[in-house]
């Protein structure tokens, strides 16, 4: 089945934990971001990648990292989460630029 | 302001009637995408536009986009309980879709 699974799907940690949210999709699509949402401010892009090594920021990038060895995966890192990242994230992957974006189901990620 | 603002927020409705949610863009679009989302979950795609004018339908939904790309709705013909959920909007401002900005979304909920 073609899908986007991220790992895990509910973590609460405390300030300044290292962690690290993974996501991995089995239909060999180039392209993946990562966003967050929050109530009354939508889903906005973190970060996105366009292939294997190539990664670039979105909108709100600060606090976060990723990586893109190999091309079904595209881990997203917290070194030093605050509260203010308190939120449900969400990657999605696509066949090339201009195709429909596949979900995953999300991670909610609580920062004490 | 919003580049893209959804109307309305949220809406209520009795089981078997119509409604329509409305998209618009502040610039125009490369394209336009339509999801839906269970409280929490993962986004499942509805539909995508692309050209101007063009007007897509599944089962009870349609959706277009006017001439000028910069407004979409999305019509619910005969509403039922199962079409709950929230509704979001995604633009493609880049022509790539490795980026879409989303809307803050419409709740929708289907009375009995």
């Amino acid at each position: 089945e073609a899908q986007v699974t991220q790992n895990p799907r509910y973590l609460i940690t405390v300030t300044g934990k290292k962690l690290t949210v993974t996501c991995s999709q089995n239909m060999n699509h180039e392209y993946m971001s990562w966003y967050r949402q929050d109530p009354g401010l939508g889903l906005r892009q973190i970060y996105y990648s366009m292939n294997v090594e190539v990664t670039d920021k979105g909108d709100v990038p600060e606090g976060y990292k990723v990586s893109r060895k190999e091309k079904r995966n595209f881990p997203l890192i917290l070194e030093s989460p605050s509260p203010n990242q308190t939120s449900l994230y969400f990657c999605a992957s696509s066949q090339s630029g201009d195709n429909e974006q596949f979900f995953g189901p999300g991670t909610r990620l609580t920062v004490l | 302001s919003q580049e893209l603002e959804q109307s309305p927020q949220s809406l209520i409705v009795q089981e078997g009637k119509n409604l329509t949610i409305n998209c618009t863009s502040s610039k125009t679009l490369y394209g336009l995408y339509w999801y839906k989302q269970k409280y929490g979950e993962g986004l499942i795609f509805l539909m995508m536009l692309q050209k101007g004018g063009e007007e897509k339908s599944h089962e009870k939904i349609t959706a277009k986009l006017d001439e000028k790309k910069q407004q979409s709705s999305l019509h619910i013909t005969a509403s039922q309980p199962s079409h709950a959920g929230i509704y979001l909007c995604g633009a493609d401002y880049t022509g790539t879709a490795s980026k879409l900005t989303f809307g803050t979304g419409t709740r929708l909920q289907v009375t009995l």
